[in-house]
């Protein structure tokens, strides 16, 4: 079955920087890349995603990249606030299937 | 419009009690995936049901099983409970034919 791998476990960066959270799978047949943002205590929100026939999509600061070659694919958050401290989690799918989660990354925004 | 509903949102139960959770898909949405997430991991899928039938089932023993109405809604049954099924329970909702999955707030599940 897929396995996804998430790296870092957790990041800090100052406000205003930006973020870079990877993450790579292994089944091939796989085609659908959400993010999902989860808040302490709140439920996974989707944020990004991107689909096999594109290699990147962008949405005001956030921003994913995929390389289907290599089967990783990239979160990148730029001009970082408060608002975006919260956990990460990246995942990967077979269309309409279930979602195959990474292990998350806690993102940190330091004032 | 209504997005994903869960119910209860915390539950206590001892082991070997039995747990029905339940879930109510964003309108429009026919395919309700529940997911277990343990503290601090990633959420793990359980099974997903479309037209009343379990379509896909994730690594989890016959301990867990579910239903789905013909309003789309769903139930999470979980027997004989073990203290490691404490964990949050996540429903979420999708429409057919899109990949694209919604959660609900999830169902804090506590067994002492």
């Amino acid at each position: 079955g897929e396995n996804v791998e998430q790296h870092p476990s957790t990041l800090s960066v100052q406000e205003g920087d930006s973020a870079v959270i990877k993450c790579t799978y292994s089944d091939s047949a796989s085609n659908y890349f959400p993010w999902y943002k989860q808040e302490l205590g709140k439920r996974p929100q989707l944020i990004i995603d991107i689909r096999s026939n594109v290699g990147e999509k962008k949405d005001q600061r956030i921003a994913v990249t995929l390389n289907k070659t290599a089967k990783h694919f990239s979160l990148h958050i730029t001009e970082t606030q408060p608002e975006d401290s919260a956990v990460y989690f990246c995942a990967a799918s077979r269309r309409r299937e279930k979602l195959t989660f990474g292990t998350g990354t806690r993102l940190t925004i330091i004032p | 419009d209504a997005g994903v509903t869960q119910s209860p949102t915390h539950l206590i139960k001892t082991r070997g009690q039995q747990v029905t959770l339940r879930c109510s898909p964003k309108s429009g949405h026919d395919t309700v995936s529940w997911y277990q997430q343990a503290l601090g991991q990633g959420p793990q899928f359980i099974f997903q049901y479309y037209e009343e039938e379990e379509r896909q089932r994730g690594n989890f023993p016959d301990r867990f099983s579910g239903h789905q109405f013909p309003n789309y809604s769903s139930e999470l049954n979980v027997n004989a409970l073990l203290l490691g099924d404490s964990a949050l329970y996540l429903c979420a909702s999708s429409q057919q034919g899109a990949e694209t999955q919604y959660f609900g707030p999830g169902t804090r599940l506590l067994v002492l």
